[in-house]
């Protein structure tokens, strides 16, 4: 089945700092995937996505490169800041042949300290 | 461009009782797909409605149901509460089915239930 694995949390990193979130996937066929970043008290926003491999997904300095070879989307910032702060959810889509709905995985919660 | 409303953004409910919670998409979407968010089991797909028509569901009890009416508005019913039931429950709206590759979900913030 499909199935989405994240590092856990929480991870707490002074500003400016670098920043790497795994992410490795189980999917059949070629899923989309998709980093959603939840704020304190908001629903969901997307991030970024990528439906294809190789492709990079790229939002508000984020990204994430699909690897099909490693099955991962890893998400990765230069330089945090405090605004950054939230909860990070890496995500996939399979359309072929299965429901199309998303599949999230965990979820990991960044502080970033000023 | 107005985004998904949710109403309402909190609630809180008693074991057995029941609960309606609704969700207004964006204009021009046509699908609704709804989501539970749990401390312990994270975000899990509940179903979601396509012109007025259930499309895909997810592994929840029967007492989860839902519904979308003509103006693609959307409601979900959860019959004879548990505590379990208490979380966030997250409804998403996008143009077209969730079948349809390229298809962007966009989130409202969701409902906190609470049950007691």
């Amino acid at each position: 089945g499909n199935s989405v694995t994240q590092m856990e949390g929480p991870v707490t990193l002074s500003e400016e700092a670098f920043l790497t979130i795994n992410c490795t996937y189980t999917a059949t066929g070629y899923p989309s995937l998709f980093w959603y970043v939840q704020y304190p008290g908001e629903g969901l926003q997307l991030l970024l996505k990528a439906t294809k491999a190789d492709d990079k997904g790229s939002n508000k300095g984020f990204e994430a490169t699909y690897r099909k070879e490693t099955t991962s989307f890893h998400l990765e910032k230069g330089s945090v800041q405090v605004s950054d702060s939230a909860v990070y959810f890496c995500a996939l889509r399979n359309y072929g042949g299965s429901q199309g709905n998303l599949i999230f995985g965990k979820g990991t919660k960044l502080s970033v300290k000023p | 461009k107005a985004g998904v409303t949710q109403t309402p953004r909190y609630l809180i409910k008693t074991r057995g009782q029941q609960v309606t919670l609704s969700c207004s998409p964006i204009s021009g979407h046509r699908s609704v797909s709804w989501y539970q968010q749990t401390p312990g089991q994270g975000l899990q797909f509940l179903f979601e409605y396509f012109s007025e028509t259930q499309r895909n569901k997810g592994n929840f009890p029967g007492r989860f149901s839902g519904r979308q009416f003509s103006n693609s508005r959307s409601e979900m019913n959860v019959s004879t509460l548990e505590l379990g039931d208490s979380a966030l429950y997250l409804c998403a709206s996008s143009r077209t089915s969730g079948k349809q590759a390229g298809n962007e979900q966009f989130f409202g913030p969701g409902t906190r239930l609470t049950v007691l």
